[in-house]
């Protein structure tokens, strides 16, 4: 069973397109994350959510909008999309603050 | 803010050559820290952890020591092997996130 599961893996849109992420986990986790991962591999956090209720939200255009239904689901919404928001977009989960978290495969994210 | 610094890649070595990746991190706390690998075309898997100053982490041949006087958490492997060949993260735990260093590219040839 895969622990942090996001889909879809690869996503093409055009600019101007509105899009979602999905992400799940089965860790019984109760924070998750979203990080965008540029060309150059640095990773940044975008999000992080405990027990359904927002508590990071690192100056991330308002395009991007993360929605979390219940403790295990995570998932993010683009607005508008431009080509700067071509990235690979990883979501996470970890049990608490300060503990490791664990990643999802990520999701390659093309606008053309 | 609380940040991370790595070494610059890629490192290149030889199969069985000793591997060190360099990390040192700024901290006004007392952070976790963290090592993580990527793979190609994969998310990243944690790789190795340690909580606090002089603890030890190790995993698959891999080990990192935190060092509280030298604020560092350096990578190290006696013998590589060319299916280590990968994208390796320093990171520190900064209340409720994660901070990543740039990563260091590892290549191994046989």
């Amino acid at each position: 069973d895969t622990a942090v599961s996001q889909t879809p893996k690869y996503l093409v849109t055009q600019m101007g397109n509105d899009k979602s992420i999905k992400c799940e986990q089965n860790l019984g986790h109760d924070t998750m994350y979203w990080y965008k991962q540029d060309s150059k591999k640095f990773l940044k956090i975008m999000f992080s959510y405990n027990n359904k209720e927002l508590i990071i939200n690192e100056t991330v255009p308002n395009r991007f909008s993360p929605k979390s239904p219940d403790k295990a689901h995570l998932n993010l919404h683009i607005n508008s999309l431009e080509l700067g928001d071509s990235a690979v977009y990883f979501c996470a989960s970890s049990l608490g603050r300060a503990t490791e978290a664990f990643f999802g495969q990520g999701t390659r994210l093309t606008v053309v | 803010g609380d940040s991370v610094t790595q070494m610059e890649g890629p490192v290149t070595l030889s199969e069985e050559a000793f591997l060190t990746i360099n990390c040192t991190y700024t901290a006004t706390g007392y952070p976790s820290l963290f090592w993580y690998v990527q793979y190609p075309g994969e998310g990243l898997q944690l790789l190795l952890k340690a909580t606090k100053a002089d603890d030890k982490g190790s995993n698959k041949g891999f080990e990192a020591t935190y060092r509280k006087e030298t604020t560092s958490f350096h990578l190290e492997k006696g013998s590589v092997q060319v299916s280590d060949s990968a994208v390796y993260f320093c990171a520190l735990s900064e209340g409720d996130k994660l901070i990543f260093g740039t990563g260091t590219r590892l290549q191994v040839f046989p």
